[in-house]
């Protein structure tokens, strides 16, 4: 079984501070790890993902991953945060074993950029 | 834009109703995965199909069910609906599997049902 725990349901900070939204995960497989975000009435965009490649993903709109096995961890982080990041942030896992790829949501965690 | 496209994007109902929701998956994949989205229980797999057979059932209850037809898009039907039915309803379609990227699930902008 797997599962993602986001350790905080809500984040607040001033704009042009880092931004940190912090997630475990547990599985018993080398698991894929994926980053969503929400913005207000709107669907689910692929920010990051993470397969085993590297430790360190890229994603869009300057946000990063890094992944630690020892930390069972996938924390996001963004250098500078812009007003527009504000939004639901969801980590995500994916079984990799078998035909069904389903994923497990965390609960999101609300990020409010203050001006 | 991902890519997948949702239809309609609000649905007003009341309770006792059916109604269907229409998901059509990105150019070539051949996977469609059904989410709901709702305050308490947060975001929820419901039911995976890939090139039209059922391939996995998460929490999806007897009064909803699926399919998927052979031009891949698929349907969603709810029937007697109550109000806490009332959600955001996702499809997300994935690449085919042997492809690299066969985990990566690409979402619709979602329906909205509100059941009254």
């Amino acid at each position: 079984a797997q599962s993602v725990t986001q350790l905080d349901s809500h984040v607040s900070v001033s704009e042009g501070t880092p931004v940190l939204l912090r997630c475990n995960y547990s599985s018993s497989y080398s698991p894929s790890l994926f980053w969503y975000v929400q913005h207000p009435n709107k669907g689910l965009q692929l920010l990051l993902k993470y397969t085993s490649a590297a430790t360190l993903v890229k994603g869009i709109n300057g946000f990063e991953a890094e992944f630690k096995k020892s930390e069972t961890s996938f924390h996001l982080t963004k250098p500078s945060a812009h007003m527009s990041d504000a939004a639901e942030y969801f980590c995500v896992v994916s079984d990799p074993t078998g035909s069904a790829r389903q994923l497990t949501f965390g609960s999101g965690t609300q990020l409010t950029v203050l001006p | 834009d991902s890519g997948v496209t949702q239809t309609p994007k609000h649905l007003i109902t009341a309770t006792g109703q059916r109604v269907t929701l229409r998901c059509s998956p990105r150019s070539g994949d051949l996977s469609v995965y059904w989410y709901q989205q709702s305050l308490d229980q947060g975001l929820q797999f419901l039911i995976q199909y890939y090139n039209g057979e059922e391939r996995a059932k998460g929490n999806i209850l007897e009064r909803f069910s699926a399919q998927q037809f052979p031009d891949l898009h698929s349907e969603l039907n709810l029937s007697s609906l109550e109000l806490g039915d009332s959600a955001l309803y996702f499809c997300a379609s994935s690449p085919p599997l042997g492809t690299a990227s066969t985990d990566t699930q690409y979402f619709g902008p979602g329906t909205r049902l509100t059941v009254l």
